[in-house]
């Protein structure tokens, strides 16, 4: 079935850091990939998203390009703030399934120190 | 706009006691729903998803069962709770578009 990969956390960086995180898939269809975030007590909110292959998602400073030929989706952003302290999930939806279900990686705890 | 509630936002339940947790959206019809747990240090675990009323997808097998009553309810059951139950409850909604969106979540220990 399919599957999504994230790299290992926790993840610790200082304030203004690079960040990136990996995630990989593997999917039988034409997947759209989605990055979520979590922040402390509470539900997930759609942080930035991709339909197709070589597409560019951003929101927040984050960007994701889906990568059909690595089967990656990999989360960067330039300078990290304390405020972007938080879980991480990559996921994916495979249009091909009506139901759209989503299936997500084990996340990825990101803290940011000042 | 539309918005999704979840309640209760925390539950502490003894062992082998009931379990009802409700899920409501508002400004959009006929929604497909999900619900999701995600247990402690974990990632989320599809449990159910419906694409009508009265319609029940099972994902996983467990002790956990699903009703939709109405087009825009959701709701998680249990007869008897066991310990594995504890987790992070999420519902989600989504209509047209891929993108899923979700509820503030309902905490839930079973002691």
């Amino acid at each position: 079935g399919d599957s999504v990969t994230q790299m290992e956390g926790p993840v610790t960086l200082s304030e203004e850091a690079f960040l990136t995180i990996n995630c990989t898939y593997t999917a039988t269809g034409y997947p759209s990939l989605f990055w979520y975030v979590q922040y402390p007590g509470e539900g997930l909110q759609l942080l930035l998203k991709a339909t197709k292959a070589d597409d560019k998602g951003s929101n927040k400073g984050f960007e994701a390009t889906y990568r059909k030929e690595t089967t990656s989706f990999h989360l960067e952003k330039g300078s990290v703030q304390v405020s972007d302290s938080a879980v991480y999930f990559c996921a994916l939806s495979d249009s091909n399934q009506g139901a759209q279900k989503l299936v997500f990686g084990q996340g990825t705890r990101l803290t940011i120190n000042p | 706009s539309q918005t999704i509630h979840q309640w209760p936002a925390t539950l502490v339940q003894p062992v082998g006691s009931p379990l009802s947790l409700e899920c409501t959206v508002e400004g959009t019809s006929n929604p497909n729903l999900y619900w999701y747990r995600q247990a402690a240090g974990r990632g989320l675990q599809l449990l159910f998803y419906s694409v009508g009323i009265g319609q029940i997808s099972s994902e996983v097998p467990q002790n956990l069962s699903a009703s939709r009553p109405q087009d825009r309810q959701f709701i998680l059951s249990s007869k008897k709770l066991l310990l594995s139950d504890s987790g992070f409850y999420l519902c989600a909604w989504r209509r047209g578009p891929e993108t899923q969106y979700f509820g503030p979540g309902t905490r839930l220990l079973v002691l």
